[in-house]
């Protein structure tokens, strides 16, 4: 069964930093970009960003480029994402996916909220 | 960044019925290799998105042939005839072509 697990959400503070996990299983993690894909309250998708395969590459959305930063651990089957100097409109549920058509996998998302 | 456009906010039909959803592009997404890569994704109340139709018309994995993705260039729809209960929700087109962004959402709901 595929599994898209992401952890780490929470409250902080603006301009504060946070680090989100997403553990994958069930397919081969290694094999797939991964991205971060976010949906504030009530609002539609963002994707904010995408890592190839082996992290090499990186790709952001202009709204979180220079503050969020993406990377992996392919031995871990692990996604990242780095959060500083957060703003509160980073508020939003953060999921991680594969997206697309190679495999349709996402996580259940995870919750960040910014506020003083 | 390339902005889509969908139209309508908000469709309500009767179950059985047919809708139609528009995403148009800023700029042209067909990719220098000659694939257009606009996608359409269903997000159900309270659950993640999933993945209905990619490259325009291909359906995906399990997605039935009631979905019917259509377009060229910067003019898109996705048409679903029959609705049924389970088609309610919110659905959104992406772009893959240039650096990657989702469309504004049409939430599809019943009269």
């Amino acid at each position: 069964e595929v599994k898209l697990v992401e952890s780490g959400g929470g409250l902080l503070k603006p301009g504060g930093s946070l680090k989100l996990s997403c553990v994958a299983s069930g397919f081969t993690f290694s094999n797939y970009w991964m991205h971060w894909v976010r949906q504030a309250p009530g609002k539609g998708l963002e994707w904010i960003g995408e890592i190839e395969y082996d992290g090499t590459e990186t790709n952001y959305a202009p709204s979180i480029k220079d503050r969020f930063t993406i990377s992996r651990d392919n031995a871990k089957n692990t996604l990242y994402l780095q959060m500083s100097s957060v703003r509160s409109e980073d508020t939003a549920t953060y999921f991680c996916t594969t997206l697309g058509v190679r495999g349709d996998y996402w996580g259940q998302g995870v919750m960040v909220t910014v506020s003083s | 960044d390339v902005v889509l456009t969908q139209t309508p906010v908000a469709q309500p039909v009767t179950l059985g019925d047919q809708a139609s959803i528009s995403c148009r592009s800023s700029q042209s997404l067909v990719h220098s290799n000659g694939n257009t890569y606009l996608e359409w994704y269903l997000q159900k109340p309270g659950q993640s998105p999933q993945l209905l139709i990619y490259k325009v018309s291909n359906r995906f994995s399990g997605v039935p042939d009631r979905f019917i993705g259509s377009g060229s260039g910067s003019d898109f729809t996705l048409k679903i005839s029959r609705v049924e209960p389970e088609d309610l929700g919110v659905y959104y087109c992406f772009q893959a072509t240039h650096d990657p962004t989702f469309g504004g959402g049409t939430k599809l709901e019943l009269k």
